[in-house]
């Protein structure tokens, strides 16, 4: 099975900051790479899929990049909205998740 | 309005069973691969099961194989999970998503989860 590595597990940033979030695959998955994030007691949203490709509806501060074993998540600007936790999904082979990082307020 | 509403949780005993229901609207929701993720209490998400269009094909984590059946009623709009022998670690907030599916450079598509219901809780605990 492709294991899927997040990292930080949480970070604390401000209003304003860039905050990139990394995802790491056990083995290469080209870019079958999704992003999602999930505030507090509710269902996750979908941002960014292909690795790169920004969800019909996201903010353009969100980005993504990477292929083979390497994904970053980016948000430009943090927004008050933006405090959450993401995950990263592989559908390389099955589907699996990343353990979250989660965004919080310094 | 597009959404998907998650029923049929609760408590259950260890080595019961429990049928969740989803059910579609606003959506043509016999032209979507279907599946079930499910959310630990305060832990990661984690892939279930998922359902082809016409129920042709269904795939599930090695975990609950054997045990859980997905299945559907196109003309209902509706998606079912039937668990059973369930255990302390398959409670969880279980969600229904549509998936979508976008091709890479010809090959084989990136799928993804595009709509979520808001869950249904399932506690299995004697």
């Amino acid at each position: 099975d492709i294991q899927m590595t997040q990292s930080p597990s949480s970070l604390s940033a401000s209003v304003g900051d860039r905050v990139t979030i990394t995802c790491r695959a056990s083995q290469s998955i080209s870019r079958y790479l999704n992003w999602y994030q999930q505030r507090p007691g509710k269902a996750p949203d979908l941002l960014i899929y292909a690795a790169s490709r920004l969800q019909s509806g996201v903010p353009s501060r969100f980005s993504g990049s990477g292929s083979g074993t390497d994904f970053t998540l980016t948000i430009f600007s943090l927004q008050p909205e933006d405090f959450a936790t993401y995950y990263c999904q592989q559908s390389f082979s099955t589907l699996t998740f990343g353990g979250g990082t989660k965004v919080e307020i310094k | 309005e597009v959404q998907l509403v998650e029923s049929g949780g609760g408590l259950v005993q260890p080595g019961g069973s429990l049928r969740l229901s989803c059910a579609g609207s606003g959506i043509t929701f016999s032209s979507y691969w279907m599946g079930w993720v499910r959310q630990a209490p305060g832990k990661g998400l984690e892939w279930v099961a998922t359902v082809k269009q016409d129920e042709s094909l269904k795939h599930y984590v090695d975990s609950v194989k054997g045990r859980v059946t997905i299945s559907r009623d196109n003309a209902n709009n509706s998606l079912f999970l039937q668990m059973s022998s369930l255990r302390a670690e398959d409670t969880a907030v279980y969600y229904c998503a549509t998936l979508g599916d976008f091709e890479l450079h010809g090959g084989n598509p990136v799928w993804y989860f595009a709509l979520w219901g808001r869950g249904t809780l399932v506690t299995v605990s004697s």
